[in-house]
């Protein structure tokens, strides 16, 4: 079946400093991807999202781009600030006439003065 | 604009015991979700509802019951609690289901559940 693998967390930055976090994908076909933001004590939200191969999704200063080659969606931004403390995740459906979100694990990602 | 609102916010269960988790959302979105959020393992599908007066199981359905009340609210049903179902429980809602392209799912704050 479908899953999304996303590194382990969590991220411990200092502000300002270029962030990454890994996504990396299992499906058939040709699935949409996205990037959910949850804060502390909120539901989730979304980020970005791309639905083709070589599409890059922005959002809020963070980019992620669709390699098909590598079935992997990648969420970076180059300056990271204390309000970007969160949990990301990654997440998939498929283009198909029902489907829904499969989520990867979560990272928590914190940013420290 | 509320968006997606779910009650009670926060609930201590004994073992056996029952309860509805509410949710309703003001969106006039055709699709809901019931999802549930355990440490280490992400989201995981519950139930979810396509439309008005359909329901179908997701990834997890065991130990739950859904009703799709109407457009509106779609509520999630524990009939006999076990600790296994301490979790956080997240309604969400898309126009319609996630497949179609430019889908965006709306996620409520959440019910966090604790079955002692």
């Amino acid at each position: 079946g479908d899953s999304v693998t996303q590194m382990e967390g969590p991220v411990t930055l200092s502000e300002e400093a270029f962030l990454t976090i890994n996504c990396t994908y299992t499906a058939t076909g040709y699935p949409s991807l996205f990037w959910y933001v949850q804060y502390p004590g909120e539901g989730l939200q979304l980020l970005l999202k791309a639905t083709k191969a070589d599409d890059k999704g922005s959002n809020k200063g963070f980019e992620a781009t669709y390699r098909k080659e590598t079935t992997s969606f990648h969420l970076e931004k180059g300056s990271v600030q204390v309000s970007d403390s969160a949990v990301y995740f990654c997440a998939l459906t498929k283009p198909s006439g029902y489907s829904t979100l499969t989520f990867g694990k979560g990272t928590m990602l914190l940013v420290s003065p | 604009n509320a968006g997606v609102t779910q009650t009670p916010k926060f609930q201590v269960l004994k073992t056996g015991q029952s309860m509805t988790l509410q949710c309703a959302q003001d969106m006039n979105h055709n699709s809901m979700y019931w999802y549930r959020q355990d440490p280490g393992m992400g989201l995981r599908l519950i139930y979810y509802s396509a439309s008005e007066g359909t329901t179908d199981k997701g990834e997890v359905p065991n130990g739950y019951n859904v009703s799709r009340l109407n457009k509106r609210e779609f509520s999630l049903r524990l009939e006999s609690a076990a600790p296994s179902q301490t979790s956080v429980y997240f309604c969400a809602s898309s126009e319609r289901l996630l497949g179609f392209s430019n889908t965006e799912a709306f996620f409520g704050q959440g019910t966090r559940l604790t079955v002692v």
